[in-house]
């Protein structure tokens, strides 16, 4: 397996444009995360899918944040309106369904709102 | 709820010398650990996992962490730094039920001195 495949690597768009990221993850994975990392806050969940389903979306910042899952192999996560303030790295990452198991990252999307 | 705290953003160490990589963890449930690594401009990679089984846990590169419950800690060690080393070092955790993303500590930025 190529591992989660994340695109594009580097965004830069403009503030108040719509901005989609993409992720494959690992086939045969049940669980799908995307993460923000930022200097000032770290590592943060942002959501989480379950075979598809939406599972926790308490870390979404706004509602200009939204993510789906429309099959097993793929999900997007889009801003729109984009800002300054979502300028960050997005990583994507994917785990079966055994407890026991690590999370696979992605190597990220560079998201630079100007 | 769980959460694990990382004691010292950044460390320094000689080439050669010892590394101590601090990580405490708080768990409602029996806890599953993780340290990764993530070198510039890269994903998140798997040093060690903690499962439940062996307490010592031996990684890739040398790394190896014990699982303390009575300290509730997991520390990162390795008994002698190359310069390949430097690199952030994040503790995650996570449940063996229920919750299946991981919650990751604040990082700890380890440099390695000639």
């Amino acid at each position: 397996d190529a591992g989660v495949i994340q695109s594009p690597r580097h965004e830069v768009t403009e503030m108040g444009q719509e901005v989609t990221l993409r992720c494959k993850p690992i086939s045969g994975h049940d669980y799908l995360f995307w993460y923000r990392q930022t200097m000032m806050r770290g590592l943060e969940l942002l959501i989480y899918f379950n075979n598809n389903v939406p599972i926790d979306d308490s870390g979404m910042p706004e509602d200009r944040f939204s993510a789906k899952m429309p099959n097993a192999s793929f999900s997007t996560l889009k801003i729109q309106p984009s800002e300054p303030r979502d300028s960050a790295v997005y990583f994507c990452a994917s785990r079966d369904r055994w407890g026991n198991t690590e999370a696979f990252f992605g190597q990220g999307t560079r998201l630079t709102v100007v | 709820a769980q959460s694990v705290t990382q004691l010292g953003s950044h460390v320094s160490v000689s080439e050669g010398a010892l590394v101590l990589l601090r990580c405490n963890y708080s768990s409602s449930v029996p806890p599953y650990l993780f340290w990764y690594v993530q070198y510039p401009n890269q994903g998140l990679q798997l040093l060690l996992k903690y499962t439940s089984a062996a307490t010592l846990v031996k990684g890739i590169n040398g790394f190896e962490a014990e699982f303390k419950k009575s300290e509730t800690s997991f520390h990162l060690t390795k008994p002698s730094a190359h310069m390949s080393d430097a690199a952030e070092y994040f503790c995650a955790v996570s449940g063996d039920t229920g919750r299946r993303a991981l919650t990751f500590g604040s990082g700890t930025r380890l440099q390695v001195q000639p």
